[in-house]
């Protein structure tokens, strides 16, 4: 089944302590992203990714990380989690950047 | 600045009713995509719909159907007969200089029975 997986789906974590949330794809696209969202302000682009080794900033991408070593995975790190980076989170992927784009089922993060 | 504005922020209407979502977006771009998205209470994202900015005609997807207006900058969602079942989150967004992915704000829509 063609599809984008996160993990965990849900996290509570304390300020400063390091984490990463987990996104693979199982239908060899090339580009991957990341969204967070909030209340009020839909989703916002964190970080995407054309290709393998190429990664670029989106709208918000203060506070976060990303890697793509391998096609199929894009983490996304958060070095010194801090409150306001408390959301929901998405993940998604597609051919190519022109098309549409798959979603993952979202990881809700509580940073205390 | 790319945007997109979703000015509804929630809709509720009564099983049966048609609505209609609207979404306005904001680009210098000649060349640009613009989807809509249900987010269902379940909280998953799920594709309804994929424009790009040279294709204007209207297109009809059983109780769906969507409006692309150039002249207007709009690209308006309809549910016809609507159902309970489509009481959800609407998200439209709009892809810019083939890299900037810009999502409105959603409008909540309740169909009551």
């Amino acid at each position: 089944e063609a599809q984008v997986t996160q993990n965990p789906r849900y996290l509570i974590t304390v300020t400063g302590k390091k984490l990463t949330v987990t996104c693979s794809q199982n239908m060899n696209h090339e580009y991957m992203s990341w969204y967070r969202q909030d209340p009020g302000l839909g989703l916002r682009q964190i970080y995407y990714s054309m290709n393998v080794e190429v990664t670029d900033k989106g709208d918000v991408p203060e506070g976060y990380k990303v890697s793509r070593k391998e096609k199929r995975n894009f983490p996304l790190i958060l070095e010194s989690p801090s409150p306001n980076q408390t959301s929901l989170y998405f993940c998604a992927s597609s051919e190519t950047i022109r098309l549409t784009q798959y979603f993952g089922p979202g990881t809700r993060l509580l940073v205390l | 600045a790319q945007k997109v504005t979703q000015a509804q922020t929630e809709i509720s209407v009564v099983e049966k009713e048609d609505v209609t979502l609207d979404c306005v977006y904001e680009t210098r771009d000649t060349t640009y995509y613009l989807f809509w998205y249900k987010q269902p209470p379940s909280g998953e994202l799920v594709f309804l719909i994929r424009r790009n900015s040279f294709d204007e005609q209207n297109e009809i997807s059983g109780r769906y159907s969507w409006n692309f207006q150039k002249s207007t900058s709009s690209f308006n969602f309809t549910i016809t007969a609507s159902q309970v079942v489509d009481s959800a989150v609407y998200f439209c967004a709009g892809l810019y200089n083939n890299n900037d992915m810009r999502f409105g704000a959603g409008t909540r829509l309740t169909v009551k029975p």
